[in-house]
C-alpha cells in the first residue's frame, strides 16, 4: 500500500532558527496537507497544496508541492517557542478525506 | 470555525470493559472519522462514516465498532477493551479532503 516517509522524526532548534522538514511518498499524490498538533490537542490544518510545484505560505510557514508529485516540504522561518509541537504531513491521490495517509510526524522542540 | 468535540479528554478502563468514545461536530459535515494515534506511527484510520447509519472500515478496524445515529454524532465502541488499545483517539469531520480534529481522548486500558 501507499506509504509516507516523513523526516526528520524530531528536531531541536534554537529560537530564531529556520526549520525544514519533508515527506516522500511511494506513489503520486494529488493533494498534500500539513498539520500541526500542539501538546494535548488534535491536529490543526496549516497548509493545503493541490498542484505540482505549488508554493503556499501561511505567515512564517511555507510549504511546497514537489514537482514529481511524490514529495512535499514545509519550512518555518525565524522559529518562536509556540512553534513547538508535532508536524504531520498528509497526502492523498484522491479528493476524499477517507483516502488520506499521514506521515509519522516531526516533533519540534526548542533547545534550552 | 468548525468545532469537533470529544466527550472525554482522559479515560481509564479495565481489560474486558465495553468502552464508548463520543464525538460531536457542529458544521453539518457528511463525513466523520475515528483515528488512533501512537508514537512513531502517525494517525491510523479506524472507521469512517459518510452518512447517517453508513460506515466503512479504515486501516485498523479490528476490535472496534462505530455508530452514527445522527449526522452530528459519531461514536467509537470498544466491545471488550484490551491493553493494546491504550492510545490517543482522535475524532474528525471533513469538508472535501480537509480534516478537522477534536482534542482527542487518551485512553488507558489496565
Amino acid at each position: 500500500g501507499q506509504q509516507l516517509n516523513q523526516s526528520p522524526q524530531s528536531m531541536f532548534i534554537q529560537e530564531g532558527e529556520d526549520v525544514s522538514m519533508n515527506c516522500t511518498s511511494s506513489s503520486i499524490f494529488n493533494t498534500w496537507l500539513w498539520y500541526k498538533q500542539d501538546p494535548g490537542e488534535g491536529p490543526v490544518l496549516l497548509i493545503a497544496l493541490y498542484k505540482a510545484g505549488e508554493l503556499t505560505s501561511n505567515g512564517r510557514l511555507t510549504a511546497q508541492f514537489g514537482i514529481t508529485r511524490k514529495d512535499s516540504f514545509l519550512n518555518i522561518s525565524a522559529s518562536i517557542p509556540s512553534d513547538v509541537g508535532i508536524y504531520f504531513c498528509a497526502g492523498s491521490a484522491y479528493s476524499s478525506a477517507s483516502k488520506i495517509i499521514f506521515g509519522s510526524g516531526t516533533r519540534l522542540s526548542i533547545r534550552p | 470555525d468548525v468545532k469537533v468535540t470529544q466527550s472525554s479528554r482522559y479515560l481509564v478502563k479495565r481489560t474486558g470493559e465495553k468502552v464508548f468514545l463520543e464525538c460531536v461536530q457542529d458544521m453539518d459535515h457528511e463525513n466523520m472519522f475515528w483515528y488512533r494515534q501512537d508514537p512513531g506511527l502517525g494517525l491510523r484510520l479506524i472507521y469512517f462514516s459518510y452518512d447517517v447509519k453508513m460506515k466503512e472500515k479504515g486501516d485498523i478496524p479490528e476490535g472496534y465498532s462505530v455508530s452514527r445515529e445522527k449526522k452530528e454524532r459519531f461514536s467509537l465502541i470498544l466491545e471488550s477493551a484490551s491493553t493494546n488499545q491504550t492510545s490517543m483517539y482522535l475524532c474528525a469531520s471533513s469538508y472535501r479532503e480537509k480534516l478537522f480534529f477534536g482534542s482527542g481522548t487518551q485512553l488507558s486500558v489496565l
